[in-house]
């Protein structure tokens, strides 16, 4: 099946330690994206990717860092830095980085902090 | 503020009756305008797009409109089903590839 695979789908977190996000996908897509999404908000970009080995950072990348050596895997680490990450985290990824294609979502992961 | 404001925040209908979801927005250069539904806990999913030079689509019992001049756009829903219970996303783009989302308007479909 083509689509993009999130994992774990539920994680949690002791206050200092870092946790890795995977997010994997096979539909070739190029561009490749994590947001966050918090209750009665709308998703905030954390960070995007166009090309492989290439990212850049969205409007909340503070105590998130990403990496992309692979073109189908855009992993995302939650650091200690960040000082509230109790949310639900989406990947997406588009067939290129224009405007007019549709984004396509993974099935989230859930981060909660104990 | 945010650029893509939704109403109503929440809804709740009956089985079988319609309903208008609206979307306003400040996005500029406007590009497209997307509706999402996510169920809770999954990823959201693509209903429609449209450009700037589409006034109305449908996707089933899904219609979508957009107004471009006063940029609002709305979302109807004909015949609800329970499964239409849902969060329903606006996302609109701006011609520098930026996707700007709104919060989301909460839908219950009752028996």
């Amino acid at each position: 099946d083509g689509g993009i695979t999130q994992s774990p789908k539920y994680l949690f977190r002791k206050e200092g330690q870092n946790v890795t996000l995977s997010c994997e996908q096979n539909l070739n897509h190029d561009a490749m994206y994590w947001y966050r999404q918090d209750p009665g908000q709308g998703l905030r970009l954390i960070y995007y990717s166009q090309i492989v080995n290439d990212f850049q950072k969205g409007d909340i990348a503070e105590g998130y860092s990403v990496s992309r050596e692979k073109k189908e895997s855009f992993p995302l680490t939650v650091t200690s830095a960040q000082k509230n990450p109790t949310a639900f985290y989406l990947c997406a990824s588009k067939r290129v980085a224009g405007s007019g294609n549709t984004i396509y979502f993974g099935e989230g992961s859930w981060l909660t902090v104990v | 503020k945010n650029q893509v404001e939704q109403s109503p925040q929440s809804l709740i209908i009956l089985e079988g009756k319609n309903c208008t979801l609206q979307c306003n927005y400040t996005v500029s250069p406007f590009s497209n305008l997307r509706w999402y539904k996510q169920d809770t806990g999954r990823g959201p999913v693509s209903l429609t797009i449209m450009t700037f030079s589409e006034n109305t689509k449908s996707n089933g019992r899904y219609t979508a409109t957009l107004d471009a001049d006063t940029k609002q756009s709305s979302l109807h829903i004909t015949a609800s089903q329970l499964s239409d219970s849902a969060s329903y996303i606006c996302v609109v783009s701006e011609n520098n590839n930026d996707m700007r989302f709104g919060a989301g308007t909460r839908l219950t479909v009752k028996p």
